[in-house]
């Protein structure tokens, strides 16, 4: 089945200690981005990367960190994770050709 | 700077009573515009994406169409299943592969 996962779907963690929240899709896509979706501010995106060690800042970069080593993968660092980092967190990935994107079910991550 | 605006916010309307909703944009060049579906506590779900100004895009009750300052969903006889946020986006033409999307328009479709 074509899909994209995320890992893991609900965290909560304390100020300061490092986090990651992987992704994978199958579906040979060239194209991956993270977006955050908070009440009120709708879906922000975070990174995004074009290929394999091609990334790229979106609207809201600050205190996240990306790498794309592979293909399929495109993990989500978090290295000194703050309250204000408390959100819903989208994986997406889509053909270069089209830019349509496929989202992953999210990950609901709580920082205290 | 790039901008999308969503039109109205939410929208409550009785099953088969035809409406539109409305994403208005503004882009240094227009390279595609998306339309979402999104579910309560789910992934946004890829409906369509338009080109250039003319465009339309159809999918069971829903129709995409494309100007070249805004772009309508227009929703034909809806059932309560079509309650939903929809979203919609833009990409850019100077701003490879950065996409802006608007807050959306909350859509409830009474029995």
């Amino acid at each position: 089945e074509a899909q994209v996962t995320q890992n893991p779907r609900y965290l909560i963690t304390v100020t300061g200690k490092k986090l990651t929240v992987t992704c994978s899709q199958n579906m040979n896509h060239e194209y991956m981005s993270w977006y955050r979706q908070d009440p009120g501010l709708g879906l922000r995106q975070i990174y995004y990367s074009m290929n394999v060690e091609v990334t790229d800042k979106g609207d809201v970069p600050e205190g996240y960190k990306v790498s794309r080593k592979e293909k399929r993968n495109f993990p989500l660092i978090l290295e000194s994770p703050s309250p204000n980092q408390t959100s819903l967190y989208f994986c997406a990935s889509g053909p270069f050709s089209s830019y349509e994107q496929y989202f992953g079910p999210g990950t609901r991550l709580t920082v205290t | 700077e790039d901008q999308v605006t969503q039109s109205p916010e939410a929208l409550r309307l009785q099953e088969g009573e035809s409406s539109s909703l409305n994403c208005s944009y503004t882009v240094s060049g227009l390279r595609g515009l998306f339309w979402y579906r999104q579910d309560p506590g789910k992934g946004p779900e890829f409906l369509f994406t338009l080109y250039s100004a003319g465009e339309e895009k159809e999918k069971e009750r829903l129709k995409a169409t494309l100007t070249k300052k805004e772009s309508f969903l227009h929703i034909t006889a809806p059932k309560p299943e079509d309650s939903a946020t929809y979203l919609c986006a833009v990409l850019s033409s100077s701003n490879t592969g950065k996409l802006i999307f608007g807050q959306g328009t909350t859509l409830q479709v009474k029995p």
